[in-house]
């Protein structure tokens, strides 16, 4: 069983704060790290997908930087609102042809902006 | 990309019993795959569903308790059977990107409580 690590479980910040987030997971095996958010009573929706280490993408306030050699990804949001309110999941996406096409997740990272 | 219609969106069920969750989307895909999340743990994947062919089971979960339908290339059904207080999780429905660098397509899900 792969091992996705998320931190920090939780997280609860001011309107106007910036944060980051943590994902870690094998270094061998990767074919590409996946972005989701997942707010209450919705569909995960993706934010970014990266495959190449080195990759930094950004989606409005939201960015996200990969490093496939040690194995994380970082999750920047920048002057947080309370929509950014939701549980942010990452998910690594293996090469093994055994296992193409499946995700494993992490438990992700449960963020709550204050107005 | 596409989009996914997941019904029942939440149900209370008594154990022993059996619930079908139902996912429609609206394009043929060849791989539908089906998430659990327990509640505090992550999205864990149950089964791959090709359709024409036996679902692929993960570790862990059997047909007899999670048998899946694939009728065609739109629409997949799973069946929690003789369901358990340890069954209450979300239930995702899934389509991925396969090969490429999108993000893989979620139904709303099913919350399931069993009491």
């Amino acid at each position: 069983i792969l091992n996705v690590e998320q931190s920090p479980q939780s997280l609860h910040v001011q309107e106007g704060d910036s944060t980051n987030f943590t994902c870690s997971f094998p270094s061998s095996n990767f074919y590409a790290l996946h972005w989701y958010r997942w707010e209450t009573a919705k569909s995960p929706e993706a934010l970014f997908v990266m495959t190449l280490n080195g990759d930094e993408k950004k989606k409005g306030r939201i960015s996200a930087t990969l490093n496939t050699k040690e194995g994380y990804s970082y999750l920047y949001i920048k002057g947080s609102q309370p929509e950014d309110s939701a549980t942010y999941l990452c998910a690594f996406h293996s090469d093994r042809g055994s296992t193409l096409g499946r995700l494993y997740f992490g438990r992700g990272t449960q963020l709550t902006v204050w107005p | 990309s596409a989009v996914i219609s997941q019904k029942p969106s939440r149900d209370i069920c008594q154990r022993g019993t059996s619930l079908t969750i139902q996912c429609q989307v609206d394009s043929q895909v060849t791989m539908m795959f089906w998430y659990r999340q327990q509640p505090g743990q992550s999205l864990t994947l149950i089964a791959t569903a090709n359709q024409g062919s036996e679902a692929t089971y993960e570790s862990g979960f059997v047909i007899d308790k999670f048998p899946i339908s694939r009728p065609n290339l739109t629409f997949s059904t799973l069946t929690v059977s003789n369901m358990s207080p340890e069954d209450s999780s979300i239930y995702l429905c899934s389509v991925g990107g396969g090969r490429g660098t999108y993000g893989y397509t979620f139904g709303s899900g099913t919350r399931l409580t069993v009491v």
